[in-house]
């Protein structure tokens, strides 16, 4: 059974702040890992992507990689309170008969005071 | 702009009767998923499908069916619906390799 573990939170920083958000996954089979942001009630909406290990930035998030230690992060920076949200850690399957399937994490809840 | 719909977006219902939730998606996309979810909770993958006429169930146990005549659709039935089955269902389909592009859920109340 494949696992992703996330810090279901609530993770609190004011206005301003970096936010960081954790996640460790078990299958080392996996290349692709994605950071999805989910506001109460909504759907879940794809913020970041990575594939390969360091860091890739976009706007004021940052996703970093590292497969040897099967850790993935998402760094918000000037975290505003419209990111308040429950953020969700994602990676595919990596082989066999359900190649491309997301196994999602938990979840870890964000909330950016004012 | 949404390329995967899923209708009604609110549905209340009486216990026994049978539904089904609609999920159309217009990117072409082989692989398709039906998540459920409780408000504040995790997504369970309910079922899901590798292509047309392919249909498999998901980790978590679900009273409901599926099916997959076209690429573009894939709606899930409930025969007899029970106030357990009240929650959030959220359809999703991939390109492999890109994640998931999820619809905008049905909130399904069973009285």
């Amino acid at each position: 059974q494949k696992e992703v573990e996330q810090n279901s939170g609530p993770l609190s920083v004011p206005e301003g702040a970096i936010a960081s958000l954790n996640c460790t996954y078990s299958d080392r089979g996996s290349q692709s890992f994605f950071w999805y942001r989910q506001y109460s009630g909504k759907s879940p909406e794809l913020i970041m992507f990575i594939y390969s290990n360091g860091d890739k930035e976009d706007g004021r998030f940052t996703a970093q990689l590292n497969k040897a230690s099967q850790y993935v992060s998402l760094l918000i920076r000037d975290s505003q309170p419209s990111d308040s949200a429950t953020y969700l850690c994602a990676c595919v399957e990596g082989r066999g008969s359900t190649l491309g399937r997301l196994y999602f994490g938990r979840g870890t809840q964000l909330t950016v005071w004012p | 702009e949404a390329d995967i719909y899923q209708t009604p977006r609110y549905l209340v219902i009486g216990t026994g009767k049978k539904i089904t939730l609609e999920c159309s998606q217009t990117m072409g996309h082989d692989k398709m998923y039906w998540y459920q979810q409780d408000p504040g909770m995790e997504l369970h993958l309910i079922h899901y499908s590798y292509g047309v006429n392919s249909t498999e169930k998901g980790d978590l146990s679900s009273e409901s069916t599926v099916s997959r005549i076209r690429t573009e659709h894939f709606p899930l039935t409930l025969e007899s619906a029970r106030p357990s089955h009240t929650s959030q269902y959220l359809c999703a389909s991939s390109d492999t390799g890109l994640g998931y592009t999820f619809g905008s859920g049905t909130r399904l109340t069973v009285v």
